[in-house]
């Protein structure tokens, strides 16, 4: 069975720091990876994915991931944290035997202080 | 406007009474999905669909009907509401192939009384 974890339930960082939000995943063949984000009150939005190819992924926002084969991780990050970037973060992976659904981690809450 | 929306945004309903929240999505993606999301349980899956008339059961499909006449709609129903089917939900939709991202919509809180 397919699974993401992501085993912190809140980052907290200082604006203009580097943020690292973790998740691990376990898959049968390659995995197809996601992070989405979810601000207060909305659904959530897709970031960035890994499909194939280059280890570090670019997404929206200034927001990168690196995945990492041996490690079985694919960590989200960010050079310079913005306020705006206080949110709840998903990592997700693709099930890919069935239904092309979305797996889901817990949720990784990230507050940027000023 | 190409999209996904859900509708209501916001719903109070009684223990007992059947609910239907609607999901309509503008980019014909095959694939719809019904989340709901609760404190402490993430986004468990409830019902997905693969085309029209194609639905099959998630994670927590108890209590919960779906249908798809038309590609671009996917009702979910609550037969009889439960104070456990307080939650917000989350319609999803998604072309096919695993590098499709899922779109979402802004989902509906519901709240069983």
């Amino acid at each position: 069975a397919q699974s993401v974890a992501q085993p912190e339930d809140q980052v907290n960082v200082a604006e203009g720091n580097p943020l690292t939000v973790k998740c691990t995943y376990s898959v049968s063949g390659n995995p197809y990876l996601f992070w989405y984000v979810q601000y207060p009150n909305r659904g959530l939005q897709f970031l960035l994915k890994y499909i194939t190819g280059d280890n570090l992924v670019k997404g929206s926002y200034g927001f990168e991931a690196e995945f990492n084969k041996s490690q079985t991780s694919f960590h989200l990050k960010k050079p310079s944290a913005l306020v705006s970037d206080s949110a709840l973060y998903f990592c997700a992976v693709r099930d890919m035997d069935s239904s092309y659904k979305l797996i889901f981690g817990s949720g990784t809450r990230l507050l940027v202080r000023p | 406007d190409a999209g996904i929306t859900q509708s209501p945004r916001y719903k109070i309903t009684e223990t007992g009474r059947q609910v239907t929240l609607m999901c309509h999505q503008t980019w014909s993606h095959s694939y719809m999905f019904w989340y709901r999301q609760d404190l402490g349980h993430g986004l468990r899956l409830i019902y997905y669909s693969a085309a029209a008339d194609i639905t099959d059961k998630g994670e927590v499909p108890d209590g919960y009907v779906v249908s798809r006449s038309k590609t671009e709609n996917f009702p979910l129903t609550l037969e009889s509401a439960t104070r456990s089917q307080t939650s917000v939900y989350f319609c999803a939709s998604g072309g096919t192939g695993g590098n499709s991202p899922l779109h979402f919509g802004n989902g509906t809180r519901l709240t069983v009384t």
